[in-house]
């Protein structure tokens, strides 16, 4: 049990669906960040939540929209994504200006 | 903008080996520096970090890594590799008082018995 959980573990989706990924954290942190990690790829950040404000976009399509609803929740929606968006979708939290994130295992997406 | 540079895609090593990861960072002040492991399926796991003091820090699973300013690097170690770090390792660069991470694009290990 590493303190952050992401639901689900994998999915698969059509370009027309509509979907969202989970993430929790109990760890009492007030950061919250999500990052994609595709092949062959640094891992890339697309959104900081601090003290449920989103702080940071990186650049990210509007096909991702991120909810923070309270410090150890934080969803991606997901709408008409593309095939390239598929790689491993990763949920980390921290103290708020601490870098030693605590990491989810991931929800492996496959975009069909 | 800060940047992190592993150049070894992948290593192997015969276990029991010494091993040393190297990593390359680029940041204009003192940057805390981090390295990650992640085995297959699983997320991210903290190695170790430094902030600032002692240059040599220590992490889990007898893992060990030095800052050196000069050379901008902040290379892991592990004086006997076991089978089970095979796996993928990431140095990780952020700002002081920042939440950002930058990573590079990781160092494939395997252990040969």
């Amino acid at each position: 049990e590493t303190g952050v959980t992401q639901t689900p573990r994998h999915l698969v989706m059509g370009m027309t669906n509509k979907k969202s990924l989970k993430c929790e954290q109990h760890l009492g942190h007030n950061a919250m960040y999500w990052y994609k990690q595709s092949a062959k790829k640094p891992l890339e950040l697309m959104f900081v939540y601090s003290l449920e404000e989103r702080v940071e976009n990186n650049s990210v399509p509007s096909r991702f929209s991120p909810e923070c609803p309270n410090s150890s929740h934080l969803f991606l929606h997901l709408h008409t994504l593309q095939p390239e968006d598929s790689a491993l979708y990763l949920c980390a939290s921290s103290q708020e200006n601490r870098g030693d994130y605590t990491f989810g295992s991931g929800t492996r997406l496959t975009v069909v | 903008a800060q940047s992190v540079t592993q150049p070894d895609i992948h290593i192997t090593v015969s276990e029991g080996a010494s091993l040393e990861l190297r990593c390359n960072y680029s940041y204009g002040a003192t940057p805390y520096l981090f390295w990650y492991v992640q085995s297959p399926g699983q997320g991210l796991q903290l190695l170790l970090k430094y902030f600032s003091g002692d240059t040599l820090v220590q992490g889990i699973k007898g893992f060990e890594a030095e800052f050196k300013r000069s050379q901008s690097s902040f290379n892991l170690r592990k004086p006997s590799v076991h089978w089970s770090d095979a796996a993928e390792y990431f140095c990780a660069v952020g700002p002081g008082g920042g939440n950002k991470l930058t990573f590079g694009t990781g160092t494939q290990l395997k252990v040969e018995l």
